[in-house]
């Protein structure tokens, strides 16, 4: 069964830090691969999503995603985390099923916490 | 333009009644996906809809039924509610099946 593991629940890191958010899913085939943001009281906004084609996925807010298919993973990364980017963050997979529909699976976030 | 716009905000119902939460995609969108988000969990894929026909379903129960109008906007209902169905449902928007998805704000729902 198609699933997604974000292993960290929380992650702490100080302003400037780099920032890797690890995400690992399990699916037959290559699925198409995205990371969300949620803040507070906010709805999702997309940071970036890896279809095909470079593995390397630039994304908003600096953020970039590296595919690896032999480690079935998919990690979000920032080089220097601003204090604006403490909030939590989904990584999902978009499948297709057997009967040629679609759906969708979360992981259960990572909550960052960024120190002054 | 307009985001995805959802409504009512909030909304307390008790167990045993039923729901309808509304959904109305971005100009253009002709898909529209609904979740559910428990209070600290990732969100739970429940339908898509494109074109007015359902294309995708997670797993939940047939309490849980939806459908896309022809101006592509849509409803979520939720019948015999149950107090595990307080959640946030959020609602996306997308060009297509697998387009870049907009989510709305979502519906609080509390079941008492």
């Amino acid at each position: 069964a198609q699933s997604v593991t974000q292993p960290d629940i929380h992650i702490t890191v100080s302003e400037g830090a780099s920032l890797e958010l690890r995400c690992n899913y399990s699916y037959g085939a290559t699925p198409y691969l995205f990371w969300y943001v949620q803040s507070p009281g906010q709805g999702l906004q997309l940071l970036l999503k890896y279809f095909s084609g470079d593995t390397l996925v630039q994304g908003i807010k600096g953020f970039e995603a590296e595919f690896k298919r032999s480690q079935s993973s998919f990690n979000l990364r920032k080089p220097s985390v601003h204090w604006s980017d403490a909030a939590e963050y989904f990584c999902a997979v978009g499948a297709s099923t057997t009967s040629g529909t679609y759906k969708y699976i979360f992981g259960t976030g990572t909550r960052l916490k960024v120190l002054a | 333009d307009a985001g995805v716009t959802q409504s009512p905000t909030h909304l307390i119902k008790t167990r045993g009644q039923q729901v309808t939460l509304r959904c109305s995609p971005i100009s253009g969108h002709k898909s529209v996906s609904w979740y559910q988000q428990v209070l600290g969990q990732g969100p739970q894929f429940i339908f898509q809809y494109y074109e007015k026909e359902e294309r995708g379903r997670g797993n939940f129960p047939d309490r849980f039924s939806a459908r896309q109008f022809p101006n592509y906007s849509s409803e979520l209902n939720v019948n015999a509610l149950l107090l595990g169905d307080s959640a946030l449902y959020l609602c996306a928007s997308s060009l297509g099946l697998v387009s870049k998805q907009y989510f709305g704000p979502g519906t609080r729902l509390t079941v008492t």
